[in-house]
């Protein structure tokens, strides 16, 4: 399946707790974005990185941090948990330059902060 | 920053007949609008979007209109059916922000959507 991955699936932290989210993208894309949906919500974007960098970033304090490795993969950090952290967190990938299928969500990790 | 609102939060039909669900968005520099469908527990499904240069965009059972003057665009689903059951999303994002060409969506609230059999 060339389709975006996302690790784990399910995760329970304890507040004040730090997490790394993991997320593959779709074959042949090289743009990771991170969303937060909050039950009952749309997604919240989070940040975008291309070539290794974060392009935009949304409203989110810095306890939020991300990293994009070379083979695009990327890696969503969350510094000192906090209860409202809890949510489903989804990746999407896309390609920078094109006008293609646009966004390719993963399934996302649902995130429990206790 | 961008806004979208989206009506109404909940949906009910029967099947057969049609549904619509609008959106408003807020800066008109918006270029691209895509719609999702998320069933309970999966992620986000792109079922149609319409970029600012089209005024409608239709694939089989499901359409998409845009106004770009009045900043609204709308979603119709024909002759639904029980497993057109599901939260759909619209979403809007700002032309080539951050340099790439899919960058920020900023979605609406969800609209979830019964269709009984």
């Amino acid at each position: 399946d060339a389709g975006v991955t996302q690790s784990p699936t399910h995760l329970i932290k304890t507040r004040g707790q730090q997490v790394t989210l993991r997320c593959s993208p779709k074959s042949g894309h090289d743009t990771v974005s991170w969303y937060q949906q909050a039950l009952g919500q749309g997604p919240q974007f989070i940040f975008q990185y291309y070539e290794e960098e974060e392009r935009q970033r949304g409203n989110f304090p810095d306890r939020f941090s991300g990293h994009q490795f070379p083979n695009y993969s990327s890696e969503l950090n969350v510094n000192a948990l906090l209860l409202g952290d809890s949510a489903l967190y989804l990746c999407a990938s896309s390609l920078a330059l094109g006008t293609g299928d646009g966004y390719t969500f993963g399934s996302g990790t649902r995130l429990t902060v206790v | 920053g961008e806004n979208v609102e989206q009506h109404p939060s909940t949906l009910s039909v029967q099947e057969g007949d049609s549904a619509v669900i609008k959106c408003t968005y807020s800066d008109s520099a918006s270029n691209y609008f895509p719609w999702y469908k998320q069933e309970l527990g999966k992620r986000p499904q792109l079922i149609i979007d319409i970029r600012s240069n089209v005024g409608e965009k239709k694939d089989q059972r499901i359409a998409v209109t845009l106004n770009k003057t009045a900043k609204h665009f709308s979603l119709h689903i024909t002759e639904t059916q029980p497993e057109d059951s599901a939260v759909y999303f619209c979403a809007a994002r700002l032309a080539n922000a951050g340099g790439t060409s899919y960058g920020k969506l900023t979605f609406g609230q969800g609209t979830i959507l019964t269709v009984h059999p």
